[in-house]
């Protein structure tokens, strides 16, 4: 059965700083892997995917995410963070041809200025 | 290009009680989700349509939730009767290729 951990459930970091949120994932093919960013009483947000192809993907607001598949890991980063990139970021697999998504715990990420 | 609307955002109910919540799909996104949201559990899906096909039905949540799809536009979940362990987001998505989420329910059962 797939899997997502995101092991750290809160990470708080200064603004300016750079960022790195974890996510392995547990599955035996290559999944299609998702981050997405959930802000007070909104909905979950896109904010990068990866199908195929360059394991480095942009996303949106700077962040970009690594795909190693010799790790199973998925970690997102930003070079800079901005107070308002606080928020809760989800990271999430499906397999290729296959509706259900499994996602993680969540990352509780806290800029403090 | 209007996305997933649930309404209402909010709903305060009386155990026992039935309540209804709504969900509007993105235009052309053949498949739409229910997702529960807590602290504890993290997202668990409820229900899965492909094509207002009901595919999935959530298991363990069959017992007191009913989602429906009576066209491709609209889709609603029925809680009946609600319990105070039914406090939650309920979350509503559509995809096509890509999951785009609703901004949820925050149902309170007191």
């Amino acid at each position: 059965a797939q899997s997502v951990t995101q092991p750290d459930a809160r990470v708080t970091v200064s603004e300016g700083a750079s960022l790195q949120l974890r996510c392995k994932y547990s599955y035996s093919g290559t999944p299609y892997l998702f981050w997405y960013v959930q802000y007070p009483r909104q909905g979950l947000q896109l904010l990068l995917k990866y199908y195929s192809g360059d394991p480095v993907v942009q996303g949106v607001n700077g962040f970009e995410a690594e795909f190693i598949k010799s790790n199973s890991s998925f970690h997102l980063r930003k070079a800079s963070v901005h107070w308002s990139d606080s928020a809760v970021y989800f990271c999430a697999v499906r397999r290729t041809g296959n509706y259900k998504y499994v996602f993680g715990a969540g990352t509780r990420l806290k800029v403090i200025a | 290009d209007a996305g997933v609307t649930q309404t209402p955002r909010h709903e305060v109910a009386e155990k026992g009680q039935t309540i209804i919540l709504k969900c509007e799909p993105v235009s052309g996104h053949n498949d739409l989700f229910w997702y529960r949201q807590t602290k504890i559990q993290g997202l668990e899906l409820l229900s899965y349509f492909r094509s207002k096909s009901l595919m999935e039905d959530g298991g363990a949540f069959k017992d007191r939730f009913k989602a429906e799809m009576l066209n491709s536009s609209f889709s609603t979940l029925k809680i009946q009767p609600t319990e105070p362990k039914d406090s939650a987001v309920y979350l509503c998505a559509s995809s096509r290729t890509e999951v785009f989420f609703g901004k949820g329910t925050r149902l309170t059962v007191v």
